[in-house]
């Protein structure tokens, strides 16, 4: 079964313009991951964020985690065409295999 | 080093036909993963080895297999191939088996069922 569901299934935004993209679980997690997929291709990790934080930045990226809510957010800031991708959100919800969700489809329009 | 790649990169084959995927992992890495991607249902996890040990298997008919061998090196089997396996095959491996590990993605592979 897909874990980590994200919201909203597609974004469309203009370039200079934040994103922002959220995930949530069932249950647990102990970790939880974002990924980027460009067309076709395989995966590219972005960051991890574990159950005992709140809050980490990459470059333009943010991330936060409510446990409270079962929900994580994914922040991209001054967004580029390059940004163009899917997103998606993984967690160790079901243990140690990492379980992804249908992930976001953004569009940054230059 | 060298990045995961999988073999072949494009597949097509016939209802009923078998079909093995190979990939090989980025040196060192002792953990391999197997999703399938398709539009409708995204990422479904089938498996992950350990040190040649199927640790977690994905909620998919008995048709889909794996193994693992001593170099870390995976290959996952189709049997009696259906239209529906049509789908993106992507591995993923690992320097440990722990969920904090950085999956590094193949390419994938592109199988469609004709």
């Amino acid at each position: 079964s897909q874990q980590g569901e994200e919201d909203p299934q597609a974004l469309s935004i203009q370039e200079g313009e934040n994103a922002t993209m959220n995930c949530s679980y069932k249950t647990s997690i102990n970790n939880l991951q974002w990924y980027r997929q460009n067309s076709g291709r395989g995966l590219v990790h972005l960051i991890l964020i574990r159950s005992n934080e709140r809050e980490k930045h990459s470059g333009r990226l943010r991330v936060t985690l409510d446990t409270s809510k079962k929900s994580s957010s994914l922040l991209i800031t001054a967004s580029r065409a390059a940004d163009t991708a899917s997103y998606f959100c993984a967690t160790d919800e079901h243990g140690p295999d990492m379980r992804f969700g249908a992930g976001t489809r953004l569009t940054v329009k230059p | 080093k060298a990045g995961v790649t999988q073999t072949p990169r494009y597949l097509i084959k016939t209802r009923g036909q078998q079909v093995t995927l190979s990939c090989s992992p980025i040196s060192g890495h002792r953990s391999v993963s197997w999703y399938q991607q398709t539009p409708g249902q995204g990422l479904q996890f089938l498996f992950e080895y350990f040190s040649e040990t199927q640790r977690n298997k994905g909620n998919f008919p008995g048709r889909f297999s794996g193994r693992q061998f001593s170099n870390s090196r995976s290959e996952m089997n189709v049997s009696t191939l259906e239209l529906g396996d049509s789908a993106l095959y992507l591995c993923a491996s690992s320097l440990g088996a722990a969920s904090t590990d950085t999956q590094y993605f193949g390419p994938g592979t592109r199988l469609t069922v004709l």
